[in-house]
């Protein structure tokens, strides 16, 4: 069962580069997220969509921007990458919002020098 | 936000039952009690989840107080791989979007 799957698994970016880290889940679930957990630190909320067709801020939304291109896929986006981007960021899906066990992706890890 | 207090490490035996605690002394009626762990260079794993009754699954068991300020999280027998960091959240049911608030979590280590 492939359940979450992240992709790139690492990358190194250069000040003001761009990238899109892929999420895709096989599960059917209706809500996915994305988390960034920086070094000895839990995971914090960038953004999330409840369903196909909506998202919504999280916690430490800004510098990013996500898209849901279809109930399977949920991408995220840096414009303009920041060493304070520096993270490894989590995908996560869940049958819905409301109390369900989350599931997470394995992680990209993201240097911006 | 309730928040969570949980010890930084605690050590246990191979073998060995582990008890990991968790406090939560401004819980709300409506905040479910959720545990995930992180193996190393892993993803988030869910564990288990209770709101005010015990809770038993097949990797662990859900202790809540009865004035549901603390809970514990049960490993009965721990293995090498139960390694990991342990992290108590609270999730409150009335809430719009799906935010989980984690802390820095309970990094336990067991001994062969």
């Amino acid at each position: 069962n492939a359940g979450v799957t992240q992709t790139p698994k690492f990358q190194v970016l250069k000040t003001g580069q761009s990238m899109t880290l892929q999420c895709a889940q096989d599960m059917n679930h209706n809500s996915m997220y994305w988390y960034r957990q920086d070094p000895g630190m839990g995971l914090r909320l960038i953004y999330y969509s409840a369903s196909e067709g909506t998202t919504d801020k999280g916690e430490v939304p800004n510098g990013y921007n996500v898209s849901r291109l279809n109930k399977r896929e949920f991408s995220l986006r840096l414009e303009s990458a920041a060493p304070s981007q520096t993270s490894v960021y989590f995908c996560a899906s869940s049958r819905d919002r409301v109390v369900t066990e989350a599931f997470f992706g394995q992680g990209t890890r993201l240097t911006v020098v | 936000d309730a928040k969570t207090t949980q010890p930084n490490s605690m050590e246990s035996n191979e073998e060995e039952p582990v008890h990991l605690p968790c406090n939560h002394s401004t819980i709300s009626g409506t905040d479910y009690i959720h545990w995930y762990r992180q193996l190393p260079s892993q993803g988030p794993e869910y564990v288990i989840h209770g709101l005010t009754s015990n809770v038993n699954n097949r990797m662990a068991s859900l202790a809540i107080a009865e004035d549901r300020k603390s809970s514990t999280l049960i490993l009965h027998r721990a293995t090498l791989r139960d390694a990991a960091v342990y992290y108590c959240i609270l999730r409150d049911v009335r809430d719009s979007n799906y935010q989980l608030i984690w802390g820095a979590g309970t990094k336990l280590i067991i001994k062969p």
